[in-house]
């Protein structure tokens, strides 16, 4: 594998539901991203992690909760999801930010996530 | 705060045409500027970055942009759209020492054969 992969590409669930959202990057970098993009608003950030510390969260609803367990995975854990949650969760890595590697983000192909 | 202005939602232009998509930042320094392309049911796609140096940047695909401060903008061109081209591009800009990307709404490219 290459690059950033995001696992699973499609995700349909209930409201109710427990599930999460897995992101690999095999770039050697030490900062990741979640992204929420919605149809026909701006790419919105939802957390950062560099040196797996988490450094930026966007007032993100309680609902989603991330996880970075190691500079390479980054996983976003969804509860009690709502229908406007819907929406593609792409993830992205970079060198941490503020540091002369820091050059660009990398993004993966994104979770299309539907929720019931 | 800064911002991404994209100012067309939808250009629909012709293969071998040239193409501009236009962008204008909204930053009190000067900022580090990307232009990223998407595809249907993918991620993004880096084509070119601005950070300093040479105002005129070339990137992946034969796609080139200016950096104009007086007019803060980084409007992306090409001199021939191929059917390839067709996706959606995301102007978005980075402050450097911020974790923070903003994304401009995007462009969506659609190409006649």
């Amino acid at each position: 594998e290459t690059g950033v992969t995001q696992t699973p590409r499609h995700l349909v669930m209930g409201m109710t539901n427990k599930k999460s959202l897995k992101c690999e990057q095999h770039l050697g970098h030490n900062a990741m991203y979640w992204y929420k993009q919605s149809a026909k608003k701006p790419l919105e950030l939802m957390f950062v992690y560099s040196l797996e510390e988490r450094v930026e969260n966007n007032s993100v609803p309680s609902r989603f909760s991330p996880e970075c367990p190691n500079s390479s995975h980054l996983f976003l854990h969804l509860h009690t999801l709502q229908p406007e949650d819907s929406a593609l969760y792409l993830c992205a890595s970079s060198y941490s930010p503020g540091t002369t590697q820091y050059n660009e983000q990398f993004f993966g192909p994104g979770t299309r996530l539907t929720v019931l | 705060a800064q911002s991404v202005t994209q100012p067309d939602i939808h250009i629909t232009v012709s293969e071998g045409a040239s193409l501009e998509l236009r962008c204008n930042y909204s930053y009190g320094a000067t900022p580090y500027l990307f232009w990223y392309v998407q595809s249907p049911g993918q991620g993004l796609q880096l084509l070119l970055k601005y950070f300093s140096g040479d105002t005129l940047v070339q990137g992946i695909k034969g796609f080139e942009a200016e950096f104009k401060r007086s007019q803060s903008s980084f409007n992306l061109r090409k001199p021939s759209v191929h059917w390839s081209d067709a996706a959606e591009y995301f102007c978005a800009v980075h402050t450097g020492t911020a974790s923070k990307l903003t994304f401009g709404t995007g462009t969506r490219l659609q190409v006649t054969l």
